[in-house]
């Protein structure tokens, strides 16, 4: 099982250009979640999706959209990157929300704006 | 506001304990998770707990107190390779996933 696949690694972006961020799951869950991180502050929501054909906003939405046409994957746009957006950005899925419910993540995509 | 509070850094060394606390203020609770997370790669999960007490996983366990606001992970017989962020989250009454900053942990031999 390949889990929680995120394109691309590593991407380096002039500001004002645009970027899409593609995330594949392979566990059929229903739940998906975009992250940024950044030093010294925890994991923050920028959008996420309670099944196919939703999305809904989290704590940093501002410059970022998301589809999920299909319940596998969720797309991550930047329609005209800032260097505020410089960040490392993981997808997470899950089965559930509640309970014991455990996220799973990419490996993550080092994004740099200049 | 929503907080998360956890240490930044820890040090011990190799077949010892160490305790890394996690307090928090959060708009309700549903349960409070701990993340590993090496270097460059994803965070994976370690514990859950939603309970008061202690939760046993081998070397780790997880201590919750839902009326102090407090968690903490133990590790015991320290390994190199436990060398790692330990990052707490909150889910708080809108089921969404309130995340400390981490504690950075550095095993030494």
């Amino acid at each position: 099982n390949a889990g929680v696949t995120q394109t691309p690694k590593f991407r380096v972006l002039k500001t004002g250009q645009s970027m899409t961020l593609l995330c594949a799951q392979d566990m059929n869950h229903e739940y998906m979640y975009w992250y940024r991180q950044d030093p010294g502050m925890g994991l923050r929501l920028i959008h996420y999706s309670v099944g196919e054909g939703t999305t809904a906003k989290g704590e940093v939405p501002d410059g970022y959209n998301v589809s999920r046409l299909k319940k596998q994957n969720f797309l991550l746009g930047l329609e005209s990157a800032a260097p505020s957006q410089t960040s490392v950005y993981f997808c997470a899925s899950s089965l559930q929300e509640s309970g014991a419910n455990v996220l799973t993540f990419g490996a993550g995509s080092r994004l740099t704006v200049l | 506001g929503q907080n998360i509070d956890q240490p930044t850094e820890m040090t011990a060394t190799e077949g010892a304990i160490v305790q890394i606390n996690c307090t928090y203020q959060t708009s309700g609770f549903n349960g409070l998770f701990w993340y590993q997370q090496h270097a460059g790669e994803a965070p994976t999960f370690l514990s859950y707990n939603v309970l008061d007490g202690l939760e046993e996983k081998g070397r780790f366990s997880s201590f919750l107190s839902r009326s102090k606001g407090y968690s903490y992970l133990l590790l015991k017989e320290l390994q190199m390779k436990d060398s790692a962020s330990y990052l707490c989250a909150v889910r708080d009454s809108n089921y969404q996933l309130i995340w400390g900053a981490g504690t950075k942990l550095i095993i030494k031999p």
